[in-house]
């Protein structure tokens, strides 16, 4: 087990609802970063929060927003949901800007279904 | 931008077999590369970091090697178990922290 959790763990929502996922992550850890997988595919970078802060973005539409709470959990909404959309959302925790030996410990997915 | 592929996209291994799969990046300007082995409905599990090129890493029957001049890692298996069957995940980290990943490599060890 990582300490990292996410909910749900899947769902099924219809085009253009809205739809917020959350992340608990491992004690300790003050960074969180979230990953879309489509089917296929590698894990691709969505954002990073650290400190409650937006430190990082990925090649996704401002539809995708995030928060980062004081005690470091975060979710990830996403807005006007389409059906690419679809895929396992991924929420990693880790120690930002530690050693080159940093880890990211990753939860088990949202499994996101549009429809 | 980094850039990372895995080869090959699966393979099926006899049990008792050993097997190696490669990850290629173009470009050494990453700060890590991490190794992650991902089962069906769990949590992708970290495997190795390595950030010196010769880096080598060994978790059991579990290897891995860097080369950034040449730009690949080695992933290798001794000894497959039915265990070992998993996604294998390369990943570059870039110096924001930020995880670059591979398409991944499907192994499937057979009885």
């Amino acid at each position: 087990e990582t300490g990292v959790t996410q909910s749900p763990t899947h769902l099924i929502k219809t085009r253009g609802q809205q739809v917020t996922l959350r992340c608990s992550s491992q004690s300790g850890h003050n960074t969180v970063s979230w990953y879309q997988q489509a089917l296929g595919q590698g894990p691709q970078f969505i954002f990073q929060y650290y400190r409650e802060e937006e430190n990082g973005r990925g090649n996704f539409p401002p539809r995708f927003s995030g928060l980062q709470f004081p005690n470091y959990s975060s979710e990830l909404n996403v807005n006007a949901l389409e059906l690419d959309d679809s895929a396992l959302y991924l929420c990693a925790s880790s120690l930002s800007f530690q050693t080159m030996n940093t880890e990211a410990f990753f939860g088990q997915g949202t499994r996101l279904t549009v429809v | 931008i980094l850039n990372v592929e895995q080869s090959p996209q699966s393979l099926h291994v006899q049990e008792g077999d050993s097997t190696n799969f490669t990850c290629s990046f173009p470009s050494s300007n990453f700060y890590a590369l991490h190794w992650y082995r991902w089962e069906t409905a769990k949590s992708p599990e970290a495997l190795f970091v390595m950030t010196l090129n010769g880096d080598e890493k060994k978790k059991g029957r579990i290897s891995a090697t860097l080369n950034t001049k040449e730009g690949y890692s080695y992933l290798y298996i001794k000894g497959s178990q039915p265990e070992d069957s998993a996604t294998y995940l390369c990943a570059l980290r870039d110096a924001g922290n930020k995880l670059t990943f591979g398409g991944g490599t499907r192994v499937l060890v057979k009885p």
